[in-house]
């Protein structure tokens, strides 16, 4: 049974513009929602992280917006940039079981010059 | 520090053949993890330590063993390779608990096809 649940599967966006990658999680027991951020032929690598007691953490033109009461978290890239072309994976833990991972089935996101 | 390794980067077994794949952190991280990774799937947790001699599975551990004798080393063992194992394997390394936010840590991983 999936448990988080990534939308969508691609995204092509232009320079400049906002890339938005959406999950849905079902276990309430989730403490710990992270991003990953994975280029082709690589491990993936912390992207943002966000905890449920904040609605919404920025870092750069990288932002968490978090929804506790839908069980939804969203990653926005703002003035997207070719560099930014990956596969970005939503995740989420629960606090104590090693922090295992719950991935989501990744988003493979192209941002066109 | 070189993070965490993988080798090999690559290798095709037949069906039916062993082979282990290994890992090695130098962060003196207390937890590592196996995932594997197939198109359109994320990453799976195949198994996971957090510590020497302790391991347990994860959600897709079928197939496959791991030990975990020292701190550093986390190797995963395929006995009777399927073609159902086809796929790109990543180890993963975090800091022991108590820290807020355990960040895992990748290797560059492993791809494997079996034929």
């Amino acid at each position: 049974q999936q448990q988080v649940k990534q939308s969508p599967q691609s995204l092509i966006v232009q320079k400049g513009g906002i890339s938005i990658i959406n999950c849905a999680y079902e276990n309430t027991a989730f403490d710990y929602f992270p991003w990953y951020q994975q280029f082709p032929g690589k491990g993936p690598a912390l992207l943002i992280a966000i905890r449920p007691d904040v609605s919404e953490k920025k870092e750069g033109r990288f932002t968490i917006s978090f929804n506790k009461s839908a069980k939804q978290f969203s990653l926005h890239i703002m003035d997207s940039q070719p560099g930014d072309s990956a596969t970005y994976f939503c995740a989420a833990s629960v606090s104590g079981s090693a922090r295992q991972l719950t991935f989501g089935s990744g988003t493979q996101l192209t941002v066109l010059p | 520090n070189a993070g965490v390794t993988q080798t090999p980067k690559f290798r095709i077994l037949k069906i039916g053949q062993s082979m282990t794949l290994q890992c090695a952190q130098d962060m003196n991280h207390n937890y590592m993890y196996w995932y594997r990774q197939d198109p359109g799937m994320g990453l799976k947790l195949i198994y996971y330590s957090v510590g020497a001699g302790i391991t347990d599975k994860g959600e897709v551990p079928n197939g496959y063993n791991v030990s975990r004798s020292t701190t550093e080393d986390f190797p995963l063992r395929l006995e009777l390779a399927a073609p159902s194992q086809t796929s790109v394997y990543f180890c993963a390394s975090s800091y022991s608990p108590g820290v807020p936010n355990n960040e895992q840590f990748f290797g560059p991983g492993t791809r494997l096809t079996v034929l």
